[in-house]
């Protein structure tokens, strides 16, 4: 258990339509990480947040937005969902080992966009 | 545009060889470089790191080996165990203070029993 929840696991739903992403991050950490990994791709960066302000953002479309509350967790939005959004999001907290940012992943939650 | 790249998407070896996997990336700038392993269902976990300024280290049956010149970096497994199977992520952070994590494709190591 790496100590950092996603919710759901898995989620389908149907083209325009809405969906959110839950994310809490280990216990202590204030980083909160989001990547997107798309079918036989690696995982794309999509946005920072470092207690409660975004910090970084990398490829994060228009349609889909993020924020992190008081309690650190995080939740991802998608909206005006496209077939090409069907993908594994990742979130992630970090830590410090020997000078490497360190990312601690969930499980991930799998959306299906039919 | 790929920063980090994997160019082989799969890999066999026998149980108690040797696994290489290799990596490849194009910015000058990366301070850090990191493997993950990956299993079904499950997210990244994170193997091993190295710094820039190194060439080398080793964990256990793990080492990493950092070319600068040739921007490659290589994973060495050995000896390679059934346990092993999964999807190796090679990854690199930026001297910035984003801190985040730049992927390649990933490698699916298979080691047969």
């Amino acid at each position: 258990d790496s100590g950092v929840t996603q919710t759901p696991k898995h989620l389908i739903t149907a083209t325009g339509q809405r969906v959110t992403l839950r994310c809490s991050p280990r216990s202590g950490d204030l980083s909160v990480y989001w990547y997107q990994q798309s079918l036989d791709q690696g995982l794309q960066f999509l946005i920072q947040y470092y207690n409660g302000e975004e910090r970084a953002k990398g490829n994060i479309l228009e349609r889909f937005s993020a924020q992190q509350f008081p309690d650190l967790h995080s939740e991802l939005n998608l909206s005006s969902l496209e077939l090409g959004d069907s993908a594994l999001y990742f979130c992630a907290s970090s830590v410090r080992l020997s000078g490497a940012n360190v990312l601690t992943f969930g499980a991930g939650s799998r959306l299906t966009v039919l | 545009d790929q920063q980090v790249k994997q160019n082989s998407p799969s890999l066999s070896v026998q149980e108690g060889r040797i696994s290489i996997l290799n990596c490849d990336y194009t910015n000058s700038m990366f301070d850090y470089f990191l493997w993950y392993k990956k299993y079904p269902a499950e997210g990244p976990t994170f193997l091993i790191s190295i710094s820039s300024i190194k060439d080398k280290n080793e964990d256990g049956r793990f080492t990493v080996f950092l070319n600068k010149s040739a921007k490659h970096l290589s994973l060495h497994i050995v000896p390679s165990q059934p346990g092993d199977s999964a999807v190796y992520f090679c990854a690199a952070s930026e001297q910035t203070g984003a801190n985040n994590l730049f992927f390649g494709t990933g490698t699916r190591l298979t080691v047969i029993p």
